[in-house]
């Protein structure tokens, strides 16, 4: 089982729509947990960090369940801009210091 | 503004040719990685470093080593080059931290033929 797991899409969505990814994780000692935006053949962008309360930036929710090891990102009034792939990342703590752990990507495609 | 800069944007060697990728960040961030990234593989990472002179590997060492004999400078070193290495490699750096953001580089799209 992959450490950490998304549906690769892609999403083709209108405008203006809603749109949600999820994501899931194996590791249960993961501590910090973020969504990442990367956009066609450009590096990956820190998007979010996702908190166990919850939290919301703009038009972007991001949920996370400790208990059932899921994260969630949630996009309302999709934009032509928000077309990229979307990648879910798991930090664990070892004894080194901080490791992320990347899902292969959600890839979204907002159309006209 | 934060910045990290990659030695070539793209770079084509032979087969057991030895191939060095530089990354330079201007951040003072205590933290350098190196990572590969292939279409349904995602990003794996294949060596770290947490200060001067200290490395450790990571989930695909085989086949890399690094140097990073300079805060600001992670290098990544193939030392004899296979077409299974054709690849994205992205560096990234972090200031510490289990909720630090890591910062990317633009990547060196490496074919090895």
């Amino acid at each position: 089982r992959k450490e950490v797991e998304q549906d690769p899409g892609p999403f083709n969505v209108p405008e203006g729509a809603t749109v949600a990814f999820n994501c899931t994780y194996s590791n249960s000692a993961s501590q910090s947990f973020f969504w990442y935006r990367q956009d066609c053949r450009k590096e990956p962008k820190l998007l979010m960090s996702v908190y166990s309360s919850g939290n919301e930036d703009g038009r972007f929710t991001a949920q996370l369940n400790r208990a059932s090891q899921y994260i969630s990102l949630l996009i309302r009034d999709s934009k032509l801009s928000d077309s990229a792939t979307y990648l879910c990342v798991v930090n664990v703590v070892t004894g080194g210091g901080n490791k992320l752990t990347f899902g292969t990507g959600t890839q979204l495609k907002v159309e006209l | 503004d934060v910045k990290v800069t990659q030695s070539s944007r793209y770079l084509v060697k032979r087969t057991g040719e030895k191939v060095f990728l530089e990354c330079v960040q201007d951040m003072d961030h205590e933290n350098m990685f190196w990572y590969r990234q292939d279409p349904g593989l995602g990003l794996r990472l294949i060596y770290f470093s947490y200060d001067v002179k200290m490395k450790e590997k990571g989930d695909i060492p085989e086949g890399y080593s690094v140097s990073r004999e300079k805060k600001e400078r992670f290098s990544l070193i193939l030392e004899s080059a296979s077409t299974n290495q054709t690849s994205m490699y992205l560096c990234a750096s972090s200031a510490g931290g289990a909720t630090d953001t890591q910062y990317f580089g633009p990547g060196t799209r490496l074919t090895v033929l």
